[in-house]
């Protein structure tokens, strides 16, 4: 069964850099064709992709935010880590982290409950 | 970037309606469309992908079509559980993307 879940800061100040760790069991990130998105949503709007990272450490970013992204995997620990930087009010979202299934129609089958982060001094 | 807008972005229904929801796609997607489901407080869940395939576990009351650039997601009779906010999201190229929502409520 696959699981994952978040964890980080609840609350971070403006210009800080946010990291972010999505715990996850059931699958291995270093098997062929595996990946883990993040994904975030402003309280009240719509979702918002922000990165993936793959089995052989691709790594995909949002254009928007990608100056301002990283992703980072610990395969010994089943763990992916986000990073941040420069966090501005209107970051404040719940971030989830998902699987992104196997197969080539790149969908997220699994998600994590989610972590509201706030940005505010 | 690939733009996906959804219609409508709310509607009221009652249990047992037929709902359709349309994404339609700023450019040809093939069939690289999937759909989510997402109630209050909670992750959102999977249910249709590759524009027309039914997710593992989800009632058959939910399908999808399309291809190209224009999408349905159907729910041939709403059931009380299903009152809740659907998402498309396009997985043709990155960056992925998903489009704006739309909130089914109670009639």
């Amino acid at each position: 069964q696959i699981t994952l879940k978040e964890s980080g800061p609840t609350l971070v100040k403006p210009t800080q850099t946010l990291t972010l760790t999505c715990t996850f069991s059931g699958f291995s990130l270093t098997t062929s064709g595996v990946g883990v998105g993040w994904i975030r949503q402003p309280p009240g709007k719509a979702l918002e992709w922000l990165a993936l990272i793959y089995w052989d450490d691709d790594n995909r970013y949002s254009p928007s935010l990608k100056s301002r992204l990283t992703s980072t995997k610990d395969t010994s620990k089943n763990q992916v880590v986000l990073t941040m930087t420069n966090m501005d009010p209107s970051d404040t979202a719940t971030y989830y982290c998902a699987h992104r299934h196997t197969s080539a129609w790149y969908y997220f089958d699994y998600w994590g409950q989610g972590t509201l982060v706030t940005v505010s001094s | 970037d690939i733009r996906l807008t959804q219609s409508p972005s709310s509607l009221s229904a009652s249990v047992g309606d037929r709902v359709t929801i349309t994404c339609r796609a700023s450019q040809s997607i093939d069939k690289y469309l999937n759909w989510y489901q997402q109630k209050p407080g909670q992750a959102p869940k999977v249910l249709i992908y590759a524009a027309s395939s039914l997710q593992s576990g989800v009632p058959s009351r939910f399908s999808g079509s399309g291809s190209g650039t224009d999408f349905t997601l159907s729910v041939s009779s709403l059931q009380p559980e299903d009152f809740a906010t659907y998402y498309c999201q396009q997985s043709y190229i990155s960056p992925l993307t998903f489009g704006g929502g739309t909130k089914v409520e109670i009639k």
